[in-house]
């Protein structure tokens, strides 16, 4: 059964930096985009970015552009988003999720979430 | 910039009916069209993808339709733990500006 796992989320004050790891299991991983969404306490869920399963394309949300990074390493089954210059809205449950295709497409699986918090 | 919205924002419904809900597209996204449903304190589970096609191991009572611009979920006889939010997405447009619908919540009448 596919297991992602997230890791790295906690409490950062306003304009600090946060690493989100998700480690992946149970498929082959290279073979498939992934993406990371997030949840703000209450509201819905947001696509943040995603990146293909070769790791050579990757896409960021229009709140999140320049300021986050993801990247993959297809040796240990891993997704990192990289936070810089976080912000207050940006307070969420980040969810790591496995896409159906190389590319895109739903979101099949899904890690249990981490919490990042931004506030001082 | 495609903009997913569903309806309604709640549905009350007893346990045993039958529940539709509603998701439409500004703009045709065909049949690239997936369904979550998420319990509070759980992540998100994937139910419909192409529009119609269940997920592994979701239930017969879950059937999604539709392509183009409008979709609907239906549930029929309604079971406790069928009581969720559920977001409609949209992957027809990627990268995308928008990508979820803002939820519905299926309560118990």
């Amino acid at each position: 059964e596919v297991h992602l796992v997230e890791s790295g989320g906690g409490l950062v004050q306003p304009g600090g930096s946060l690493r989100l790891s998700c480690a992946a299991s149970e498929f082959t991983f290279d073979i498939y985009a992934m993406s990371w969404v997030r949840q703000a306490p209450g509201k819905g869920l947001e696509w943040v970015s995603s990146i293909s399963g070769s790791g050579n394309t990757t896409n960021y949300g229009d709140p999140v552009l320049d300021r986050f990074t993801i990247s993959r390493d297809n040796s240990r089954n891993m997704v990192i988003l990289q936070m810089n210059s976080l912000r207050a809205d940006d307070t969420a449950i980040y969810y790591c999720a496995k896409q159906i295709g190389k590319l895109g497409g739903a979101f099949d699986h899904w890690g249990q979430g981490t919490l990042v918090t931004v506030s001082s | 910039e495609i903009v997913m919205t569903q309806s309604p924002v709640t549905l009350s419904v007893s346990p045993g009916e039958r529940a539709t809900l509603s998701c439409r597209a500004s703009q045709t996204v065909s049949t690239n069209l997936a369904w979550y449903q998420q319990k509070p304190g759980q992540a998100p589970r994937l139910l419909i993808y192409s529009a119609s096609t269940r997920a592994t191991g979701i239930p017969a009572r879950f059937s999604g339709s539709g392509s183009g611009r409008d979709f609907t979920l239906t549930i029929n006889s309604l079971q406790s733990e069928d009581f969720a939010v559920y977001y409609c997405q949209q992957y027809y447009n990627w990268p995308p500006r928008n990508t979820f619908g803002q939820g519905t919540k299926l309560e118990i009448k």
